[in-house]
């Protein structure tokens, strides 16, 4: 993989659902992977930045996990609520360069 | 306020013509990236600056394209003889560590007409 990649592209889901999107990034050079929401006419915000393999990160009712090795990473969402409809982004950033690559993000919209 | 604010927040102008956007990172923050989003797409990496250092810049960037930290605190960024091309949402986003947590502007929603 030479990209950031997102999967789904977009997803709708009934509040009360959990949900999980699917974030694949280079795993060679590999130094940092971030996931970002971002909903309508806000900021990007920070969720969460993960380094180590096998790293698993929660806040509230979202957790990510890291596979460095396969370069992929998870973020789920459990028991969906409206508020959380955004655009979640990932992004990986590798040794030896300041930049963070983007993926294309995953549209979530959460039906009350 | 003390997040990242950008200026303006929306502009439109016509093709041909120089604009300048302004961002005003979280104060103690040290580093400073510049980003392009278009419809459809992620952000996309345009440059990067440690203090008032220019230390990454991409080569998608064209010579229209000019990003300014003098002293190491606000940027602008500068578009020359702008292309409808050059349409986007610029976001600004700064940070405290290398690849660390980074906080970003509501971003500058430029459209070229």
């Amino acid at each position: 993989i030479l990209n950031v990649e997102q999967s789904p592209q977009s997803l709708h889901v009934q509040e009360g659902d959990s949900t999980n999107f699917t974030c694949s990034f280079p795993s060679s050079n590999f130094y940092a992977l971030h996931w970002y929401r971002w909903e309508t006419a806000k900021s990007p915000e920070a969720l969460f930045v993960m380094t180590l393999n096998g790293d698993e990160k929660k806040k509230g009712r979202i957790s990510a996990t890291l596979n460095t090795k396969e370069g992929y990473s998870y973020l789920y969402i459990k028991g969906s609520q409206p508020e959380d409809s955004a655009t979640y982004l990932c992004a990986s950033s590798t040794s030896g360069t300041y930049k963070y690559i983007f993926g294309t993000g995953t549209r979530l919209k959460v039906l009350a | 306020d003390t997040g990242v604010s950008q200026d303006p927040r929306h502009k439109i102008t016509k093709r041909g013509q120089n604009v300048t956007f302004r961002c005003d990172p979280i104060s103690e923050h040290n580093r400073l990236y510049w980003y392009r989003q278009t419809l459809g797409q992620g952000p996309e990496f345009l440059t990067y600056f440690q203090n008032e250092a220019q230390l990454e810049k991409s080569r998608l960037l064209s010579d229209r394209f000019s990003a300014e930290r003098p002293k190491g605190s606000f940027s602008t960024l500068e578009i020359q003889r702008t292309e409808q091309g050059d349409s986007a949402m610029y976001l600004c986003a700064s940070s405290l560590r290398t690849a660390g947590e980074a906080f970003f502007g509501q971003g500058t929603r430029l459209t070229v007409v």
